[in-house]
């Protein structure tokens, strides 16, 4: 499986964007870019994925750079809700392919 | 939107005593259901992937005598933590597929399993 590399921490401002960075420079053809996020002592909660177009949704927005070897997760306006560890996971297409959690960021967002 | 219902949220159990924790999908079926385990200050890990009908499938280094994956159903995924030990102490985790190909992987709530 292709691997993730997330920086361990990052702190944002309250009501400014956060871009969370992640680098997979061994990202395969098939291989998605899902994010997703972990608040303290909770299962983790699904927030976008994509493949090499960029995804916006209500919570985020993902850019994936043209050679796909690296993407960042922006949160618009974050909140003191914001506040979790955000996972970068590249796995292949086909169904029933099992998510691979690194290490993570974990962001914290401050009034 | 896709829910998935883990069961019981906590639990307390004597070591030596086998514990079974129960994770659901409420509003679809999931032919494969996928267990985690995360100890405190680290990632998820994961330990099997539960298949419907059939046998699951661990991780490298998952005793698979120790914890037993039964998915009978499409909706019900059970992980039985059998001879529990202090160290078996952890928060497991499921995490399910809609089998109509949604989005993402929908996961459950977690259960905090304390071995005394």
């Amino acid at each position: 499986d292709a691997k993730t590399t997330q920086p361990p921490s990052m702190d944002c401002a309250e009501g400014r964007a956060a871009n969370l960075p992640c680098n997979h420079s061994t990202i395969s053809g098939n291989e998605y870019v899902y994010w997703y996020r972990q608040i303290h002592s909770q299962g983790p909660q699904y927030i976008i994925h994509g493949l090499k177009n960029n995804e916006t949704n209500e919570m985020a927005s993902l850019i994936i750079t043209e050679d796909r070897k690296s993407s960042t997760l922006i949160l618009p306006h974050a909140t003191l809700r914001d506040t979790a560890v955000y996972y970068c996971i590249v796995r292949p297409s086909y169904q029933g392919g099992k998510l691979i959690f690194g290490q993570g960021t974990e962001l914290s967002v401050k009034p | 939107g896709a829910v998935v219902s883990q069961h019981p949220s906590r639990v307390i159990c004597k070591s030596g005593t086998s514990v079974k924790i129960e994770c659901r999908s409420l509003d679809f079926q999931a032919t494969t259901m996928f267990w985690y385990r995360q100890f405190p200050k680290q990632s998820l890990m994961l330990m099997a992937t539960s298949n419907e009908g059939s046998k699951a499938t661990y991780e490298q280094g998952v005793e698979k005598d120790k914890f037993l994956i039964n998915h009978a159903s499409l909706t019900l995924s059970t992980l039985t933590v059998t001879s529990a030990h202090p160290e078996d102490s952890s928060f497991y985790i499921c995490s399910a597929r809609d089998v109509q190909g949604s989005d993402g992987y929908t996961f459950g709530s977690g259960t905090r399993l304390t071995v005394v």
